[in-house]
């Protein structure tokens, strides 16, 4: 049973390019939600997608945008990169309808921008 | 006000001690939820244990058990008998109300817990 992966693993970016990130669930799994984990931070809501809809979003700009597929798999996408993006991006996984159930976390991808 | 405050930045415990962590929270709402998470140097976030804010009996996972203290606003994670696998980042989350998922979750700052031989 897959668990939740994420590709790149790491990935450099030079400040205003563009960068994507993928994500596929665990297996069972509709819900994807993302995370930024700034280093020496806890991790940050970015936003959440079902049912190939954005239905949460945290405090990030429209710079952070997504998709989900009908797979249930996901993209991140930043746009117009910033030093401060620099993190490690971490895709959740989730079933709707169990709140109670814990997220499931891929290996995340560490970007880092120049 | 924070609504996650994990107070030590880093611990330290001896092999097959046992070991608190705090984490106290602040929400206005009735239903919730508290999890703790273990982050390996690896990155991964993996799930320890989860305590409902209606659940009467504190939470326990083999090893790891949630001291839940509902009018303190507490919810410390207790590791029994330390291993050397335990050294990791730890981090206290909380859902907030009832989303059908428990995708949004609010995280403290981590504490890192060193277990020493």
């Amino acid at each position: 049973d897959a668990g939740v992966t994420q590709s790149p693993t790491h990935l450099i970016k030079t400040r205003g390019q563009q960068v994507t990130l993928r994500c596929s669930p665990k297996s069972g799994h509709d819900t994807v939600s993302w995370y930024q984990q700034a280093l020496g931070q806890g991790p940050q809501f970015i936003f959440q997608y079902y049912e190939e809809e954005e239905r949460q979003r945290g405090n990030f700009p429209d710079r952070f945008s997504g998709h989900q597929f009908p797979n249930y798999s996901s993209e991140l996408n930043v746009n117009a990169l910033l030093l401060g993006d620099s993190a490690l991006y971490l895709c959740a996984s989730s079933r709707r309808g169990s709140s109670n159930s814990p997220l499931h976390f891929g290996n995340g991808t560490r970007l880092t921008v120049t | 006000a924070q609504k996650i405050t994990q107070t030590q930045p880093g611990m330290f415990v001896q092999e097959k001690e046992a070991v608190t962590l705090d984490c106290t929270y602040d929400t206005s709402d009735q239903s919730y939820g508290l999890f703790w998470y273990k982050q390996p140097s690896s990155g991964e976030m993996i799930f320890l244990i989860y305590q409902g804010s209606y659940d009467e009996q504190n939470a326990t996972e083999g090893r790891y058990s949630l001291n839940f203290q509902k009018a303190r606003k507490s919810a410390n994670l207790v590791i029994s008998a330390s291993q050397l696998g335990d050294s990791a980042m730890y981090f206290c989350a909380m859902r907030e109300g009832w989303a059908g998922t428990a995708s949004k979750l609010t995280f403290g700052t981590g504490t890192r817990l060193q277990v020493t031989l």
